[in-house]
């Protein structure tokens, strides 16, 4: 079946230490998201990548990168996580034909942990 | 701006009974309207879109929609729930600066009374 795909499904990392979180999909979707969600909140839209252009919201911190080496693959990088960046990150997908709407389809997202 | 809005922030019904979520939204034009479900620690799932035509829209797991424009609103329902409907419900809207974009509200936790 076609699907987003978030490796790993728990992440522990120590205050300080660089973290990776990896989204893949099948869905050949062109836009790929990053939310972080904290708990009993919506989820936070981080950035977007729209084909091979990044879209950085205003208020994601810079501690906060993303890459995009295909299509199919997404990556988060937390630089030097804190204690406030413990939440579930999302990744999502959307096909996103000029002049069209289409909904997001989510990962089953990645828990992270800081110490 | 641009806004959804759910009033509930927790609801809990028996199971076997009918539900209504609220969900209202501000938006100059015609809204582009979802409804996701996310059980706990997983990722979300569409339950249902409102892109235009028919103001009652059909759903996944049983749940209907209904569009109204007069009221901003875009009220989740469904008549009988299960246990297995236990999880939180977010109503969220296409964004008008940026159609790559969904804005969703608080969310909406359902608890079941068994």
């Amino acid at each position: 079946d076609a699907m987003v795909i978030q490796n790993p499904r728990y992440q522990v990392t120590q205050f300080g230490k660089p973290v990776t979180l990896s989204c893949s999909q099948t869905l050949n979707h062109n836009v790929m998201y990053w939310y972080q969600q904290k708990s009993s909140q919506a989820p936070k839209l981080l950035f977007h990548y729209y084909d091979k252009d990044f879209n950085n919201e205003a208020d994601t911190p810079d501690n906060f990168q993303s890459r995009r080496p295909n299509t199919s693959f997404c990556f988060l990088d937390i630089r030097s996580p804190g204690l406030g960046d413990a939440a579930m990150y999302l990744c999502a997908t959307t096909l996103d034909p000029e002049g069209s709407y289409n909904e997001q389809f989510f990962g089953p997202g990645t828990r992270l942990t800081v110490l | 701006a641009q806004s959804v809005t759910q009033p509930d922030i927790h609801i809990t019904v028996s199971e076997g009974a009918s539900l209504e979520l609220r969900c209202n939204y501000s938006y100059g034009a015609t809204p582009y309207l979802f409804w996701y479900v996310q059980s706990p620690g997983q990722g979300l799932q569409l339950l249902l879109k409102y892109f235009s035509g028919d103001t009652l829209v059909q759903g996944i797991k049983g749940f209907e929609a209904e569009f109204k424009r007069s009221q901003s609103s875009f009220n989740l329902r469904k008549p009988s729930v299960h246990w297995s409907d236990a999880a939180e419900y977010f109503c969220a809207v296409v964004s008008y600066s940026s159609a790559s974009k969904i804005i969703f509200g608080s969310g909406t936790r359902l608890s079941i009374r068994p």
